[in-house]
């Protein structure tokens, strides 16, 4: 498996502001994901990041919303921004750490909260 | 196209009692599939998954699932429930062989009565 950390755990921000979401892994992964989980829905795909590649998006994500750094193997960094109401989820991030196949283990999540 | 469907999206049911969420899932060969359980302010945590072989999988906390491949479902078990199970149940779908993409049901959120 692989302990996953992310920061901030929550956090309340204006409109038209932006928020950066830390996301650690105890151990060396390839394959990192940032998903969204707006109230009471499921969990959507937001983008693929790859170490040492450019992140790859999901369609009705763009880079310029959402951007992703992936500097390491086991860092990585997920900007909201120029933030509104509708941006207000959870953001989780997970790990592929093909124990067996692929298989995806989920950090906490930063509930975020836009005013 | 994958899709994944859970079609309860709450259910309620008595502790002690017997526990079956049902998962259909769409897609034209076998694909992966998991079981997660979030509970309130946490992130997901796996349950069990099913790749290949015994279609009757065993998983975390006395879980069982059943791949029924002529139904296209994956269903959740449990038989006997404990209030700690009061949680949001979603189930996901890879295609594997190298596709990691998941694809994740609506999630069904079970209450459970003391």
């Amino acid at each position: 498996s692989a302990v996953i950390s992310q920061k901030p755990s929550r956090d309340i921000c204006q409109r038209g502001t932006s928020l950066t979401i830390q996301c650690q892994v105890d151990s060396q992964v390839t394959m990192m994901f940032w998903y969204r989980q707006q109230p009471g829905q499921s969990l959507t795909l937001i983008a693929t990041a790859n170490q040492g590649s450019e992140a790859t998006y999901e369609s009705g994500f763009v880079i310029d919303k959402f951007p992703i750094s992936r500097p390491n193997l086991t860092f990585s960094t997920l900007t909201v921004s120029n933030m509104s109401p509708e941006d207000s989820s959870i953001y989780l991030c997970s790990v592929d750490k093909r124990v067996t196949y692929n298989e995806q283990f989920f950090g906490p999540g930063t509930r975020l909260t836009v005013l | 196209a994958q899709s994944v469907t859970q079609p309860d999206i709450h259910i309620t049911v008595s502790e002690g009692a017997s526990l079956e969420l049902r998962c259909n899932y769409s897609y034209g060969a076998t694909p992966y599939l998991f079981w997660y359980v979030q509970s309130p302010g946490q992130g997901l945590q796996l349950l069990l998954k099913y790749f290949s072989g015994d279609t009757l999988v065993q998983g975390i906390k006395g879980f069982e699932a059943e791949f029924k491949r002529s139904q296209s479902s994956f269903n959740l078990r449990k038989p006997s429930v404990h209030w700690s199970d009061a949680a949001e149940y979603f189930c996901a779908v890879s295609a594997g062989g190298g596709t990691y993409k998941y694809i994740f049901g609506t999630g069904t959120r079970l209450k459970v009565l003391a």
